[in-house]
């Protein structure tokens, strides 16, 4: 069983719509949460960090539930330009562990 | 500012040949960190070094597998002999302290080992 897991993907929905992505994590020292953003045949890159009382960028809303060993992310009014690889990262020691990753494609 | 700045971009290789893929990390950075992703496996933490000192290498695959950090500003990663599960996209990353949320990566050197 992988360090993070996330949804398998790939998610194909069209502009406008909502979509959540979810993630757990096993190892319960993890200390820090994020999530990044990779497009295609590109490098990742910090979309977030996610704290325990809930944040919000723009159209961009991250959750982090400790007891449940649980991280979300939502996405409102999604974009054509939404359409990437979304990454949920923890931070534990000095080590960032990466999930396999969702793929959202966005449809006119 | 520059970014993480990686070579060679692209290399195929034959089996059998040494690879050098290297790294210069952002100017003032103290973490450095080598990843490698795979389709299969996705971003796996290869090695990660804090001022010049390699802290963690347990997920160097196995001996064929080297990494150097001779200054704050250049770093190596070799493959020697390469093999064809070596084909993967290895990212560079760094950071500034253990506590900075944020790790900058660099584009990638896209090894394919025929």
């Amino acid at each position: 069983r992988k360090e993070v897991e996330q949804d398998p993907g790939p998610f194909n929905v069209p502009e406008g719509a909502t979509v959540a992505f979810n993630c757990t994590y096993s190892n319960s020292a993890s200390q820090s949460f994020f999530w990044y953003r990779q497009d295609c045949r590109k490098e990742p890159k910090l979309l977030m960090s996610v704290y325990s009382s809930g944040n919000e960028d723009g159209r961009f809303t991250a959750q982090l539930n400790r007891a449940s060993q649980y991280i979300s992310l939502l996405i409102r009014d999604s974009k054509l330009s939404d359409s990437a690889t979304y990454l949920c990262v923890v931070k534990r020691g000095g080590k960032l562990i990466f999930g396999q990753g969702t793929e959202l494609s966005v449809k006119p | 500012d520059a970014g993480v700045i990686q070579s060679p971009r692209h290399e195929v290789t034959e089996m059998g040949q040494e690879v050098t893929l290297r790294c210069k990390p952002i100017s003032g950075h103290d973490y450095l960190f080598w990843y490698r992703q795979t389709m299969m496996r996705g971003l796996e933490l290869l090695i990660y070094f804090n001022n010049n000192v390699p802290i963690d290498d347990s997920g160097m695959p196995e001996d064929r597998f080297s990494a150097k950090m001779p200054n704050a500003s250049f770093s190596t990663l070799k493959i020697q002999p390469s093999e064809p599960r070596d084909s993967a996209v290895y990212f560079c990353a760094s950071s500034f302290q253990v506590s900075g949320n944020t790790i900058y990566f660099g584009e990638g050197s896209w090894l394919t080992v025929v």
